[in-house]
């Protein structure tokens, strides 16, 4: 089964742009998840959907939105793009809420794209 | 923003030895969640643990649910090179869909 891919994997913004990140979860997972991690804040939570709803949001001004397309593919954008958005961005799914606990809980992260913005 | 704590900050150890390592939080949760993470990787999910008191082995690896449910523990046995790189806890209250994480690990082993 191939893993959780996001694209691109290395992106150069300048400060007022914005960008968009790609995330493809593992096949069968409906639940994908975005943080955001540097090294001073290490690892944050920005959002998490599961069938195209946002069910929980983390602590990120407006300028950081994501959705989720009906085959579960998620994308998130971050509009006027500031010096401290320079991070690594990683995605994670999750599969099915199926009762099976195990399958519901165990998140998978791709790679991350490492957005720098100059 | 909200992070757990983890400790040590960063380890070195000798080949061959073990190492643990905690994370501690002031909520409950039902979920704790072990990775490591290689530069300019994403983490990779090493153990998943449910319920109060649970002890899981992954080889090498084993963790362990703290029976308040506040904390987790791993452990690494006889550790190789390859150990190297950022270890994080990752937990989940009832309720939400949301994982805190740790400050991470960093492990450095001495060949």
């Amino acid at each position: 089964k191939a893993g959780v891919t996001q694209t691109p994997r290395y992106l150069i913004k300048t400060r007022g742009q914005q960008v968009t990140l790609s995330c493809s979860p593992i096949s069968g997972h409906r639940s994908v998840s975005w943080y955001q991690q540097t090294p001073g804040q290490g690892l944050q939570f920005l959002f998490e959907y599961f069938s195209e709803t946002q069910r929980n949001k983390g602590n990120f001004p407006g300028r950081f939105s994501g959705r989720q397309f009906s085959n579960s593919r998620s994308e998130m954008n971050v509009s006027t793009l500031e010096l401290g958005d320079s991070a690594l961005y990683l995605c994670a799914s999750s599969g099915l809420t199926s009762g099976d606990v195990k399958l519901y809980n165990e998140q998978f992260f791709g790679p991350g794209t490492r957005l720098t913005v100059l | 923003g909200q992070q757990l704590n983890q400790s040590p900050q960063s380890m070195f150890i000798q080949e061959g030895e073990d190492v643990s390592m905690n994370c501690t939080s002031s909520s409950i949760f039902n979920t704790w969640l072990w990775y490591k993470q290689d530069p300019g990787e994403g983490p990779v999910l090493l153990i998943a643990l449910y319920k109060a008191g649970e002890l899981t082995s992954n080889g090498r690896l084993t963790a362990q649910f703290g029976i308040t449910r506040k904390d987790s523990f791993l452990n690494i046995s006889a550790s190789i090179p390859s150990d190297v790189g950022i270890y994080f806890c990752a937990g989940r209250g009832s309720g939400t869909y949301k994982y805190i994480f740790g400050t991470g690990t960093r492990l450095k082993v001495l060949a």
